[in-house]
């Protein structure tokens, strides 16, 4: 399987505060995702990216969210000012074109406190 | 976007009994994806349908896409503790993108 990482593992900002998590490295798809998966609910899709620009974002993904291809490989998500409610498990995904699969990342869990 | 919903929720089964975890859509679907993600972990892909009435199978696993394209079942015979996880479906939300169902959470006593 593809391999798709993500860091850090594990982050733990103060409310307020703005996170940047990562997905590296990427090669080889078209397609890169963002998506939330808060404890114990479902797979929510934030945003998809699509050569070098947003293709599609989701309710979810406000103005608190970016995403950024700094250097070609790295996939990076950032949320500003944090809220308590922006704690969950941040999964990076790739494809390649078309329905076919996705590949996922290990996540990154986000604690806010 | 369109919808996809799935149940049950939760499943508890005896290890060995069989599973069934269901998804539905208001609308056609062009394709539906399953994912399973192991407690801890992430989605992993498991198969994808994409004809009318379309059965595949892997080991113990049956998937089926319905005639009108608008459900899809995935079926677990004998269950073992290492099919303990929660299965999702995956329908698309536009040309690229799929939108997840709620996912079916199963757990299997020894």
């Amino acid at each position: 399987e593809p391999e798709v990482t993500q860091t850090p593992s594990h982050q733990v900002t103060q409310m307020g505060q703005e996170v940047i998590l990562r997905c590296v490295p990427i090669s080889n798809h078209l397609y890169f995702y963002w998506y939330r998966q808060i404890l114990g609910q479902k797979v929510e899709f934030l945003v998809s990216f699509y050569n070098n620009e947003i293709s599609e974002k989701s309710e979810i993904f406000d103005d608190q969210f970016s995403v950024e291809r700094p250097d070609g490989s790295n996939f990076t998500l950032k949320i500003r000012s944090t809220k308590l409610e922006d704690s969950a498990m941040y999964f990076c995904a790739k494809k390649a074109g078309g329905m076919s699969e996705q590949y996922f990342g290990p996540g990154t869990r986000l604690t806010v406190t | 976007g369109q919808q996809v919903m799935q149940i049950p929720q939760y499943q508890h089964v005896q290890e060995g009994e069989d599973f069934t975890t269901y998804c539905n859509s208001s609308t056609t679907l062009s394709n539906i994806q399953w994912y399973k993600q192991r407690p801890g972990g992430h989605p992993v892909f498991l198969i994808q349908l994409v004809k009318s009435g379309e059965v595949k199978k892997q080991k113990r696993l049956t998937f089926q896409f319905g005639e009108a394209k608008k459900n899809s079942s995935l079926h677990i015979t004998a269950t073992q503790t290492t099919d303990v996880g929660t299965y999702f479906c995956a329908g698309p939300r536009n040309n690229n993108d799929m939108r997840f169902g709620a996912g079916t959470r199963l757990t299997v006593k020894p």
